[in-house]
């Protein structure tokens, strides 16, 4: 059965470093979508991107954030300089109908 | 930001015995909502699906209920399994033509125990 993967599966980093976390989205899907989980709290949408650009994006993901699907295949997140509250779980999904399907997720942890 | 709430933050179940878990929404423009299944260290796992044109959604052990008036649904799981428990999400959206954010509800914590 198709499935979203995400890389790496643990990324830490050191406050004000670029993370780029990745996701190979289900092949036939069209709209691609990344949310964060911040431990113990709701899992939280942050962007949405379809036919090679944002569709809507939420007030967290602000000018530190970007996203690109740089080769048909790719989907990936970057945090071009992270602070400590951006640790948390990362997802990924993607979808072709109206279920959203979700990859195993990044935990990006921010010394 | 609370449009989609799960006020039981988790539920005890005897294995074969409905599991059921609820959830609430304040947002009259969502008109999909779905279930989730998450396992700790893993993605939400998609389970079921309900339009706001229906009320009802079967699928296996899962049926999904949804009351437009009272904006509430619930997910029922009939007979529970030790192999159900989990963290249970409820999510959301609005204007199903469109891209479809996911708005989530804060879980329950569903234990099924022999």
């Amino acid at each position: 059965e198709p499935e979203v993967t995400q890389t790496p599966s643990h990324q830490v980093t050191q406050m004000g470093q670029e993370v780029i976390l990745r996701c190979v989205p289900i092949s036939n899907h069209l709209y691609f979508y990344w949310y964060r989980q911040i431990l113990g709290q709701k899992v939280e949408f942050l962007v949405s991107f379809y036919n090679n650009e944002i569709s809507e994006k939420s007030e967290i993901f602000d000018d530190q954030f970007s996203v690109e699907r740089p080769d048909g295949s790719n989907f990936t997140l970057k945090i071009r300089s992270t602070k400590l509250e951006d640790s948390a779980m990362y997802f990924c999904a993607s979808r072709s109908t109206l279920e959203q399907f979700f990859g195993p997720g990044t935990r990006l942890t921010v010394l | 930001d609370q449009q989609v709430k799960q006020n039981s933050p988790s539920l005890s179940v005897q294995e074969g015995r409905i599991s059921i878990l609820n959830c609430d929404y304040t947002n009259s423009m969502f008109d999909y909502f779905l279930w989730y299944k998450k396992y700790p260290a893993e993605g939400p796992t998609f389970l079921i699906s309900i339009s706001s044109i229906k009320d009802k959604n079967e699928d296996g052990r899962f049926t999904v209920f949804l009351n437009k008036s009272a904006k509430h649904l619930s997910l029922h799981i009939v007979p529970s399994q030790p192999g159900d428990s989990a963290v249970y999400f409820c999510a959301a959206s609005a204007g199903s033509g469109g891209y479809n954010k996911l708005i989530f509800g804060a879980g329950t914590r569903l234990a099924v125990h022999p």
